[in-house]
């Protein structure tokens, strides 16, 4: 079945520095990627939502400088986050949907920020 | 706007023993419902859906779930529980209709099983 990969799966950075996530699908082709973040013991909070070739839609306070997203094909979405800092330390999940309603998860990225 | 509770936060069971976990929903429309299950280290697995029908719903690994419209609530049960069950498990919806697949999820519910 469909995959969901993320790239990498754990980063650990240095503030101010930036950091790309990849979120890649295959075997279906993700029209819509949903970013997320989740703290420890928390919910899943949406940042973004992004369609393929437009530009994400951003979620109330998150800062769309500094969380940039971008989903130019259909098998690949990218989140960077600008200039880190110690607070955007959380884990990303990326949710792929396609056209017929099919949708997963990836596996997620844990970024730490020192 | 949507919103999802869940009122368990740490639930502890021993195995054989039955599980309900709590999920209650607020929106106005009609909405379709999701529970997901997340292993130690794992990536979020759908465990069962509700769009429409039959308002008890199955899924894997022996789970099931009954909406009831008029209490707004979506509980997730299963009869025996496992140690391998021990995972968080979330709750979301999303409004139906359209091709948005944005959900609105629960704060979970982290359950552990004893052998």
């Amino acid at each position: 079945g469909a995959v969901v990969s993320q790239h990498p799966s754990r980063v650990i950075c240095k503030s101010g520095t930036s950091v790309k996530i990849e979120c890649r699908s295959l075997d279906f082709q993700a029209t819509t990627m949903f970013w997320y973040r989740q703290f420890p013991k928390q919910s899943l909070m949406l940042m973004a939502t992004s369609n393929e070739g437009s530009k994400a839609t951003y979620e109330q306070g998150v800062e769309k400088d500094k969380f940039l997203i971008n989903h130019a094909s259909l098998t690949l979405s990218t989140l960077t986050v600008t200039s880190a800092h110690p607070e955007d330390s959380s884990f990303y999940i990326c949710h792929a949907a396609s056209l017929n309603s099919e949708q997963y998860f990836g596996p997620g990225t844990r970024l730490t920020v020192t | 706007a949507q919103s999802v509770s869940q009122h368990n936060h740490h639930v502890i069971l021993s195995e054989a023993a039955s599980l309900e976990l709590g999920c209650n929903y607020s929106y106005g429309g009609t909405v379709n419902l999701f529970w997901y299950v997340q292993y130690p280290g794992q990536h979020l697995q759908l465990l069962l859906k509700y769009f429409s029908g039959d308002p008890l719903v199955k899924g894997i690994k022996g789970f099931e779930a009954e909406f009831i419209k008029s209490k707004f609530s979506f509980n997730l049960r299963k009869p025996s529980v496992q140690w391998s069950d021990t995972a968080e498990y979330f709750c979301a919806v999303r409004s139906s209709g359209g091709s948005n697949y944005k959900l609105t999820f629960g704060k979970g519910t982290l359950l552990t099983v004893n052998p």
